[in-house]
Parts: C-alpha cells; sequence; structure tokens
C-alpha cells in the first residue's frame, strides 16, 4: 500500500521568503511518480511540479522546485519568492503502478505581507 | 488545452434526491477519468477510476450503487449520487488523463460542491 505523509501544521511566511513543505512517501512500487498541488480556497487543483522515480535531477519549475531524496523517500516542495497569492493548500501526492493518484493531508500556507 | 469542466458547480438538494455531475475533458480525448471526493479541510480520496466504454473500478469502500459512473464518452464521465443523504454532502472533483500523453498527465476539473439538506 501508499502512503503520503504531511505532518506540518498550518505555516505563516512572510512575503518574498522561501518556505519548504515536507513529504514523505512510502511505495513498493520501483516505478512511481510524485506530484504537488496547489488548492486555494476557491478548490480547484492547480499542478506545480512533478517528480519522476528515475529523475536524475530534481524538479523546477519557476518558483517551484522539488527537493527529491530517493533513499530518504521524501519529496519536499519549496517556493521561492512567496507571493500573496501562493496562500493556499498543497498537497503532496504520489502516483502509483496503475495510474491512481494517493493524496497527502495537505499543508496550509498563508503568505503576510 | 487540456481543460476539463465539471457541471454544475455547486448543488443543493433535499434528501432522498439523485444529483448528476457531469465531468467532460473540453480539448482532448480522455480514456480514464478518476472521481475525488474530499470532505471540509481533508484531502482528496479517491472514489473510482472511471474507463470508457466499461465499467468503472471503485475503491475499497465506496458503495457503487450509490455512486454511480458512466463514462459513455471519451470526453464524458457522470457521477450520480443516488438517494443523496446529508453525509454525502462534500466537494467532488474529477480528473482526466489525457488519452496521447504519459500516465501521469492528469487534468482536475474545478469541483463541484454538493450539499445535501
Amino acid at each position: 500500500a501508499q502512503k503520503i505523509t504531511q505532518t506540518q501544521p498550518g505555516m505563516f511566511v512572510q512575503e518574498k521568503e522561501a518556505v519548504t513543505l515536507d513529504c514523505t512517501y512510502d511505495t513498493s512500487d520501483p516505478s512511481y511518480g510524485l506530484f504537488w498541488y496547489k488548492q486555494p480556497s476557491s478548490g480547484e487543483m492547480i499542478f506545480l511540479i512533478y517528480q519522476g522515480s528515475y529523475d536524475q535531477q530534481n524538479a523546477t519549475e519557476g518558483r517551484y522546485s522539488l527537493n527529491f531524496q530517493k533513499a530518504r523517500k521524501s519529496a519536499n516542495l519549496v517556493i521561492s519568492a512567496s507571493q500573496l497569492g501562493d496562500s493556499a493548500m498543497y498537497f503532496c501526492a504520489m502516483r502509483s503502478g496503475n495510474n491512481r493518484l494517493a493524496f497527502g493531508k495537505g499543508n496550509q500556507v498563508v503568505v503576510i505581507p | 488545452g487540456a481543460v476539463v469542466s465539471q457541471h454544475p458547480s455547486r448543488v443543493i438538494c433535499k434528501s432522498g434526491t439523485s444529483v448528476k455531475i457531469e465531468c467532460r475533458s473540453l480539448d482532448f480525448q480522455a480514456t480514464t477519468m478518476f472521481w475525488y471526493r474530499q470532505f471540509p479541510k481533508q484531502s482528496l480520496m479517491l472514489m473510482a477510476t472511471s474507463n470508457e466504454g466499461s465499467k468503472a473500478t471503485y475503491e475499497q469502500g465506496v458503495e457503487k450503487d450509490k455512486f454511480l459512473i458512466n463514462h459513455a464518452s471519451l470526453t464524458l464521465s457522470t457521477l450520480t449520487v443516488t438517494s443523496a443523504h446529508p453525509e454525502d454532502s462534500s466537494f467532488y472533483i474529477c480528473s482526466a488523463r489525457h488519452a496521447s500523453r504519459g500516465p501521469d498527465e492528469q487534468f482536475f476539473g474545478p469541483g463541484t460542491r454538493l450539499t445535501v439538506l
């Protein structure tokens, strides 16, 4: 069975500062994919970044980067230069062999001016 | 490209009625669609995997007679909550997998908020 763990409580981040959101996972599949999604109060799920289990380099997408440590089974999201619009829930997810996504419980981030 | 819509965005119904939620891929073909349920301040829980032209695969604990899924075409899947009760009130989100892209490409709809009185 797969498991995604996000344990951080809600976080307040100063605008323009960087924030790291923790995610650990557990799977027996040798091939898997890791995702981060942003969910603002409106509810839509916004894809941020993806890391494949065989990717050699850490994924980056603009202000988002994924700190992938395979041996530790962690896939932390780093948001640089936080903006007020970054306030949202952030979910870590993992794709299993049958293409189903399993989500973590999420991290609430509030960016303050 | 790769836009997924859901209709309605919000629905309020009386207990005992059935509610149908549509999930459409607007500019691509989706061989597989997924239905999720999200309670307030909680994570998304996969309910079922919907494959075009075949029966849906339900996750453990999800009643298939309660949550009817029909994936009649490559661009439309519907979720019908039958005989809805207040405990069915939730945020329902679908996602669609692009037929010609890799397995990791899933695009989410904007969600449907169901309130059962």
